[in-house]
């Protein structure tokens, strides 16, 4: 079974541009979260998405949204890019969104805004 | 506010046992999953408490306490391969996981 997949990998963006990022869950998941991770830090909720609704938001500017598709499938959108945007965007998805349902990660697209 | 606390960086030597700790603050608790990240990689799932004590999972088990919010991943047999960051995250009453800023670890032959 492929796991979480992300694209894409890499992406080299300037400030002010706009950004789409894609994650495809795990086949039979039903949640997708969104996480931003900076170098030596832990990662940072963005967004979470079960059966198509948003389930919550993290305390991210209004620049950054997203989306989920019928398939499950999942896109963060972050407008206006900020030097302070670089980061390691992971998607993670889990069966359900309760308590004891692991979150299976993607391999993240590596943001840099110059 | 909502905190967690690990070490940074802790070092062990191949072959041994090291314990690593996390402490949390959150507005309720759900739950509490141990990950670990090799560098430039995913964060991949270990093990979740939920009720007191301890779950083990070969070389990896994971305690819980959670009156003290307190927590340990503790790994036995240390491989090389199992230099990386270790990272704890807790699941408030929103079901929302926050999580610890990772303890790297490092192993010695």
């Amino acid at each position: 079974d492929a796991g979480v997949t992300q694209s894409p990998t890499h992406l080299i963006k300037t400030r002010g541009q706009h950004v789409t990022l894609r994650c495809s869950p795990i086949s039979g998941h039903k949640s997708v979260s969104w996480y931003q991770q900076v170098l030596g830090q832990g990662p940072q909720f963005i967004f979470q998405y079960y059966e198509k609704e948003e389930r919550g938001r993290g305390n991210f500017p209004d620049r950054f949204s997203a989306r989920q598709f019928p398939n499950y499938s999942s896109e963060l959108n972050v407008n206006a890019l900020l030097l302070g945007d670089s980061a390691l965007y992971l998607c993670a998805s889990s069966f359900r969104a309760t308590n004891n349902s692991p979150l299976h990660f993607g391999n993240g697209t590596r943001l840099t805004v110059t | 506010g909502q905190n967690i606390d690990q070490p940074t960086e802790m070092t062990a030597t191949e072959g041994a046992i090291v314990q690593i700790n996390c402490t949390y603050q959150t507005s309720g608790f759900n739950g509490l999953f141990w990950y670990q990240q090799h560098a430039g990689e995913a964060p991949t799932f270990l093990s979740y408490n939920v009720l007191d004590g301890l779950e083990e999972k070969g070389r990896f088990s994971s305690f819980l306490s959670r009156s003290k919010g307190y927590s340990y991943l503790l790994l036995k047999e240390l491989q090389m391969k199992d230099s990386a960051s270790y990272l704890c995250a807790v699941r408030d009453l929103g079901y929302q996981l926050i999580w610890g800023a990772g303890t790297k670890l490092i192993i010695k032959p």
